[in-house]
């Protein structure tokens, strides 16, 4: 099947600097990349969507000063958490879709990227 | 979007089925029903989708009742590995997936 590979595993950083997560897709072109957040014992909550070329669209409370997203390639997206704070600690995990025919529509889910502001 | 709701929890013993109930009673004609599971600390992962019909695959089959209200994940023989949070999500028109709550199901030796 498809497969997608975020970078790093995990972060830990200081309060103020700026973190970027990868999101590639191994093995297919990837049209549209999403970003997602999930607090501890909670759902996913998608971020933004992001169509290569073109600029993301976020969901209704997410700032996208602070989550900057990039989507420059059909198999890479990135997301950098600008002036990180201990509140943007969290699980980032993308998705990407557009692997064609049947599974065109399905997303497929990178590992995560656990990340720790002190 | 269809928005969906699933029990919070259930347990099932090893080697019997786990029946999953997801209500999607918004649910409008062209959205599909997905299935991903979650397992600690790791991505979602697919198991199977549909429209109308039934489905089957390795991993799961999937029942939508015929007005498409409701659906049922089916894991035929459950394992100790198949512990995991379970979503059942509407694909809405822009290809986007709103998680809901999920289910936690936990398979008892």
């Amino acid at each position: 099947g498809a497969v997608v590979s975020q970078h790093p595993s995990r972060v830990i950083c200081k309060s103020g600097t700026s973190v970027k997560i990868e999101c590639r897709s191994l093995d297919f072109q990837a049209t549209t990349m999403f970003w997602y957040r999930q607090f501890p014992k909670k759902s996913l909550m998608l971020m933004a969507t992001s169509n290569e070329g073109s600029k993301a669209t976020y969901e209704q409370g997410v700032e996208k000063d602070k989550f900057l997203i990039n989507h420059a390639s059909l198999t890479l997206s990135t997301l950098t958490v600008t002036s990180a704070h201990p509140e943007d600690s969290s699980f980032y995990i993308c998705s990407a879709s557009g692997a064609g025919g049947k599974l065109n529509n399905e997303q497929f889910f990178g590992p995560g990227t656990r990340l720790t502001v002190l | 979007d269809a928005k969906t709701t699933q029990p919070t929890s259930m347990d099932c013993a090893e080697g019997r089925a786990a029946n999953l109930p997801c209500n999607h009673s918004t649910i409008s004609g062209n959205e599909y029903v997905y299935w991903y599971r979650q397992i600690h600390s790791q991505g979602p992962q697919y198991i199977i989708h549909g429209l109308k019909n039934n489905e089957t695959n390795e991993m799961a089959s999937l029942i939508i009742t015929e007005d498409r209200k409701s659906s049922t994940l089916i894991l035929p023989h459950a394992t100790l590995r198949d512990t995991a949070v379970y979503y059942c999500i509407a694909l809405n028109t822009g290809n986007q997936f709103y998680f809901g709550t999920g289910t936690s199901l936990t398979v008892i030796p």
